[in-house]
């Protein structure tokens, strides 16, 4: 299984509202990381898990929580987002500590709008 | 922090045609990779490159890793409808120059149109 799966692929909430975008990998990767990308944009990186512990959070308003069950599993809470949160967020996984650990394989990502 | 220009910004070719964009660096970097994105999509790993000078293929794309560890290039020959997206490149600079095992510097992305 060389795949990264999302879920929702779409979601629209509104500002008051409290939802979970999920992941999850099954290649044995240990790197787990949420993406946040803007229209015709690079994705900009929110938080990196790294054997299930938050290794990087690159300065993500609280409103964004990120959960790492287990080593195939990652969650980012979302609650009283505003607006200009409405993205594309994407996770993503590597196999750091292995020969090409920086190879991070994409999910198709969750399409988020915020009323 | 690390920066890459990459460039064109976008290309509009007719389908058979071969197409080159490239990624530049004021920094070195020890790994280049290339992906692409289809709208809507995540991006998705076309080539990776881990050694100055080294050139992959896959398929018809192939991309190397400029020897002076700042460029690389990707090309794609015999281009098809189906290569249509949006390609980006992404390096990971030197531990100690602000890098990590983790944090990848994203070029702006071309946008390539393929006309039938």
């Amino acid at each position: 299984d060389t795949e990264v799966t999302q879920t929702p692929k779409h979601l629209v909430m509104g500002m008051t509202n409290k939802k979970s975008l999920k992941c999850e990998q099954h290649m044995g990767h240990r790197a787990m990381y949420w993406y946040k990308q803007k229209a015709k944009k690079p994705p900009e990186l929110m938080f990196v898990y790294s054997y299930e512990k938050l290794s990087i959070n690159e300065s993500v308003p609280s409103r964004f929580s990120p959960e790492c069950p287990n080593s195939s599993l990652l969650n980012l809470h979302l609650h009283a987002l505003q607006p200009e949160d409405s993205a594309l967020y994407l996770c993503a996984s590597s196999a750091p500590g292995q020969g090409r650990y920086n190879e991070q394989f994409f999910g198709p990502g969750t399409r988020l709008t915020v009323l | 922090g690390q920066q890459l220009n990459q460039s064109p910004q976008s290309m509009f070719i007719q389908e058979g045609e071969d197409v080159s964009m490239n990624c530049t660096s004021s920094s070195i970097f020890n790994t280049w990779l290339w992906y692409k994105q289809d709208p809507g999509e995540g991006p998705v790993l076309l080539i990776a490159l881990y050694k100055a000078g080294e050139l992959t293929s896959n398929g018809r794309l192939t991309a190397q890793f400029g020897i002076t560890r700042k460029d690389s290039f990707l090309n794609i020959s015999a281009s098809i409808p189906s290569d249509v997206g949006i390609y980006f490149c992404a390096g990971q600079p030197p531990p100690g120059s602000g890098g990590s095992n983790y944090k990848l510097t994203f070029g702006k992305g071309t946008l390539l149109t393929v006309n039938p």
